[in-house]
């Protein structure tokens, strides 16, 4: 299976530390992205990485793909209690209609 | 309009009723995609239609049966469901994407939260 899975599966931190969420997956990739989920509600789409890529930034989101090891993180910075939510990793390797497939996710709950 | 529109919002259903949820969206996307998503789980694909020819079917039983009518549109029609069916049901829309490097980001709309009795 090439569904990918993410590391802490449950992450508790202060208002304006900085929380890393890792993912890690199976099979080689073209693209990987992040997504983030408010309890109950759709996916809103963060940040995507291609496979040539090694980091990306946008806004407090830094964004890192390893592909030697297989693996990505997702680091945000000086996290505010609107970060509070699941972050997914989706990865894809099909050419054509874009068939996503997504991590367990990582709850991240930040405490003011 | 960057938006994704989904109806119902809830919706709850006997095992022997016929109902469907519907989806629009209006940014020019020719990708859409339907996603099953249980409690504390990540969203699972269904199926994805590319300029409204179904592409993808993940071995997605009979009782589900999507449609696309028009490049905005989106249908599920639900049949004979059963309890284990009750879950978060997501709709997406994208460009479809074209070559090894190029993907698109996919937007995804607020669900509908379906509950089989």
């Amino acid at each position: 299976s090439q569904q990918g899975e993410e590391d802490p599966q449950a992450l508790s931190i202060q208002e304006g530390e900085n929380a890393t969420m890792n993912c890690s997956y199976k099979t080689s990739i073209n693209n990987l992205q992040w997504y983030r989920q408010n309890s109950g509600r759709g996916l809103v789409h963060l940040i995507l990485i291609r496979s040539n890529e090694r980091e990306k930034h946008s806004g407090r989101l830094r964004v890192t793909l390893d592909t030697s090891k297989k693996s990505s993180s997702l680091l945000i910075t000086a996290s505010r209690a609107a970060d509070t939510a699941s972050y997914f990793c989706a990865t894809d390797k099909i050419q054509g209609a874009q068939k996503l497939v997504f991590g367990q996710g990582t709850r991240l709950t930040i405490n003011p | 309009d960057t938006e994704v529109t989904q109806t119902p919002k809830h919706l709850v259903m006997g095992m022997t009723n016929k109902k469907s949820l519907k989806c629009e969206q209006h940014m020019g996307h020719r990708a859409m995609y339907w996603y099953k998503q249980k409690a504390k789980k990540p969203p699972e694909l269904m199926f994805v239609y590319s300029y409204e020819k179904l592409s993808i079917n993940e071995s997605v039983p009979s009782r589900f049966s999507p449609e696309c009518p028009n490049s905005s549109l989106l249908n599920l029609h639900l049949h004979a469901l059963q309890p284990e069916d009750s879950a978060l049901y997501l709709c997406a829309s994208s460009q479809p994407a074209g070559g090894l490097f190029r993907a698109n980001e996919q937007f995804f709309g607020p669900g509908t939260r379906l509950t089989v009795l």
